[in-house]
């Protein structure tokens, strides 16, 4: 199976910074089947990017993703507070989906 | 509209077989490309991919839980169940279920299972 090495493990930023996050996979991800999740305390995961690059429905623009093949970057360009959460990238190139181990994104 | 909610019990002691049932509406299990994955994620941990069933019956498992894991579907209910026998303590977790269209792009709020004597 893949496993998806991301960092750093804390990122601590201030508002209006901007932040990039990484996730190396341990072999080539197929097609770039490659999501990013946020998730905020007690709250289910919410998708934000998938097939790499593309911004799911209702994310703002300031959230980007990029990377092929096995290494890959969310970019936030300006962090708003609601910002400030951990983030898993996900692989769905195989038939058994792995996670990395998440980043949290922490005020400074 | 998309939604997914887990319901099973949150309290099971060590040994027993676990039993989750995901129940989701706004779209069906017998189209084409759609899937249901199942997380977990303990306390303060990383999310863990557990299972997988497609919507041809196809199923999967992750490497190091497939021993214990069984995963099915009833699509005249609109619903997808998991079990996982011989519960540990080191299973408490929240467990989630997700569409998986392939990205997980809707989940449920999650359930909170806890494994105790």
């Amino acid at each position: 199976e893949i496993v998806l090495t991301q960092s750093p493990g804390t990122l601590s930023l201030s508002p209006g910074e901007r932040a990039t996050l990484s996730c190396r996979a341990s072999q080539s991800v197929s097609s770039n089947y490659l999501g990013w999740y946020q998730q905020k305390p007690g709250q289910a995961p919410r998708l934000l990017i998938y097939g790499a690059s593309s911004r799911a429905t209702g994310i703002p623009d300031r959230f980007s993703g990029s990377g092929s093949g096995t290494d890959f970057t969310l970019t936030i360009s300006r962090l708003e507070p609601e910002d400030f959460a951990v983030y898993y990238c996900q692989q769905y190139g195989t038939s058994l989906r792995t996670f990395g181990q998440g980043t949290k994104v922490e005020i400074k | 509209q998309v939604t997914l909610k887990e319901s099973g019990p949150a309290l099971v002691k060590p040994t027993q077989t676990l039993t989750l049932t995901c129940t989701f509406s706004g779209f069906s299990l017998t189209t084409t490309g759609m899937r249901v994955s199942w997380i977990r994620q303990p306390l303060g941990k990383a999310l863990e991919w557990l299972a997988r069933i497609d919507w041809d019956d196809d199923k999967y498992y992750s490497t190091s839980l497939k021993t214990r894991l069984t995963i099915s579907k009833d699509t005249s209910k609109n619903q997808v169940v998991l079990t996982m026998t011989n519960m540990d303590p080191v299973d408490t977790a929240t467990y989630y279920c997700a569409r998986d269209s392939p990205s997980l792009d809707y989940w449920g709020q999650g359930t909170l299972v806890t494994v105790s004597s």
